[in-house]
């Protein structure tokens, strides 16, 4: 079966500092990976996407950033935090190339609080 | 812009209650409706509804798609302590090629009180 990891799951940082969180899916293979964010009293915001290694899709302009090193690897990263970076980020995966019938599996999230 | 509108917000009911929970859309391209419950982390998946008035059932929950009036319910009957949640509405839209997306409402907050 598979499954999704993220870490950590809480992070306190402070403005100006770098960040790096990891998800990782076991289990199935090229997955369609997926960042939100979700800021308090907020739906889930899609900030981005990637079909395959080293295909990124950016869906708002942000202090963000992603990567996919490997095939169920995904990591979103910044230079420097800002406050409004704070949130609840959520990684999901889905099926490629069946996605209009599958849900999104969601990971447990990191709860980030820049001060 | 495409929209998903949850009502209510919030509400608190007591145990044995049934509730009607409310997602409303505009988004061009639909292809399904998903509902998810999120209690303190990973949102769960509960339905993908991609019919219009087909009801789909799991135990006191169920949920039904208006394709034509662009809404959808889900209902909870007898409601228990461990139903309080935020509930999620999300749309999956297609955005080309082989992609499909989802946008997602506010969420409604429930509360069961024993």
């Amino acid at each position: 079966s598979q499954t999704i990891h993220q870490w950590p799951a809480t992070l306190v940082q402070p403005v100006g500092s770098p960040l790096s969180l990891e998800c990782t899916v076991e289990g199935t293979s090229n997955p369609n990976l997926y960042w939100y964010r979700q800021a308090a009293g907020r739906g889930l915001q899609l900030l981005f996407y990637s079909v395959g290694i080293g295909q990124i899709s950016s869906e708002v302009p942000q202090n963000l950033s992603a990567s996919r090193p490997q095939d169920r690897q995904f990591i979103l990263s910044s230079k420097k935090l800002l406050l409004s970076d704070s949130g609840f980020y959520l990684c999901a995966w889905s099926p490629s190339g069946t996605g209009e019938y599958y849900e999104q599996y969601f990971g447990p999230g990191t709860r980030l609080t820049v001060t | 812009e495409d929209k998903v509108v949850q009502s209510p917000l919030s509400l608190v009911v007591h145990e044995g209650d049934t509730v009607t929970l409310n997602c409303s859309y505009e988004v061009t391209n639909f292809r399904s409706l998903l509902w998810y419950k999120q209690e303190k982390k990973a949102p769960t998946f509960l339905f993908m509804l991609t019919s219009s008035g087909i009801e789909k059932k799991s135990g006191r929950l169920s949920s039904i798609l208006d394709k034509k009036e662009l809404f959808s319910i889900l209902n909870i009957t007898a409601t228990q302590t461990g139903d309080s949640a935020v509930y999620l509405c999300a749309v999956k839209w297609y955005s080309g090629g082989s992609n499909y997306k989802l946008t997602f409402g506010k969420g409604t907050l429930l509360t069961v009180n024993p």
